[in-house]
């Protein structure tokens, strides 16, 4: 039981260059989301998925699109990367049985 | 959005107890109290959560004040694995979380 999986961990872009970082859980959970945490600060809410085949825009979701491909998956799309979105990307899901959210490892972008 | 208010840090000796503070005085009667540490370049991690009584598991005690305005994160014996970012906010439920940037504890030998 992986519980919640991000790849890239680590991945470096130019400004412009697209990318799409991916998001797996197997813990046959309903709701996905995606955060955003730059340095010092909390965590912020770029979009969400309550459901397979739903998505909602979250706090900051300026810039970035979503797709949640099944169950399993939740992927975030950056179409042509900005320096300010250099931050830490995290993905989680969240199941009814204990009511918590469970975060993945976290991806390390810098974009130049 | 749940706001809250913690020491943005706080200091503790290893082996012994931590109490950390959070103020949610704008909490409704339904919400629940969520407390997640963030240990350092992880993701956050679920600790405790409760509505009105106190509430303990194998990692925390959860202590809410009887008008729920407050409420103290127990670490019995703190370690130096607890070395961490604790985040408390409220929801009515978990699928909705908002974190602010919470309270980094230290832990010395």
């Amino acid at each position: 039981n992986a519980g919640v999986t991000q790849t890239p961990k680590f991945q470096v872009l130019k400004t412009g260059q697209s990318m799409t970082l991916q998001c797996a859980q197997d813990m046959n959970h309903n709701s996905m989301y995606w955060y955003r945490q730059d340095p010092g600060m909390g965590l912020r809410l770029i979009y969400y998925s309550a459901s397979e085949g739903t998505t909602d825009k979250g706090e900051v979701p300026n810039g970035y699109n979503v797709s949640r491909l099944n169950k399993r998956e939740f992927s975030l799309r950056l179409e042509s990367a900005a320096p300010s979105q250099t931050s830490v990307y995290f993905c989680a899901s969240f199941g009814q049985g204990r009511g918590a959210q469970y975060f993945g490892p976290g991806t390390r972008l810098t974009v130049l | 959005d749940a706001k809250t208010t913690q020491p943005n840090s706080m200091e503790s000796n290893e082996e012994e107890p931590v109490h950390l503070p959070c103020n949610h005085s704008t909490i409704s009667g339904t919400d629940y109290i969520h407390w997640y540490r963030q240990l350092p370049s992880q993701g956050p991690e679920y600790v405790i959560h409760g509505l009105t009584s106190n509430v303990n598991n194998r990692m925390a005690s959860l202590a809410i004040a009887e008008d729920r305005k407050s409420s103290t994160l127990i670490l019995h014996r703190a370690t130096l694995r607890d070395a961490a970012v604790y985040y408390c906010t409220y929801a009515g439920t978990a699928s909705k979380l908002t974190f602010g940037t919470g309270t980094r504890l230290q832990v010395t030998l």
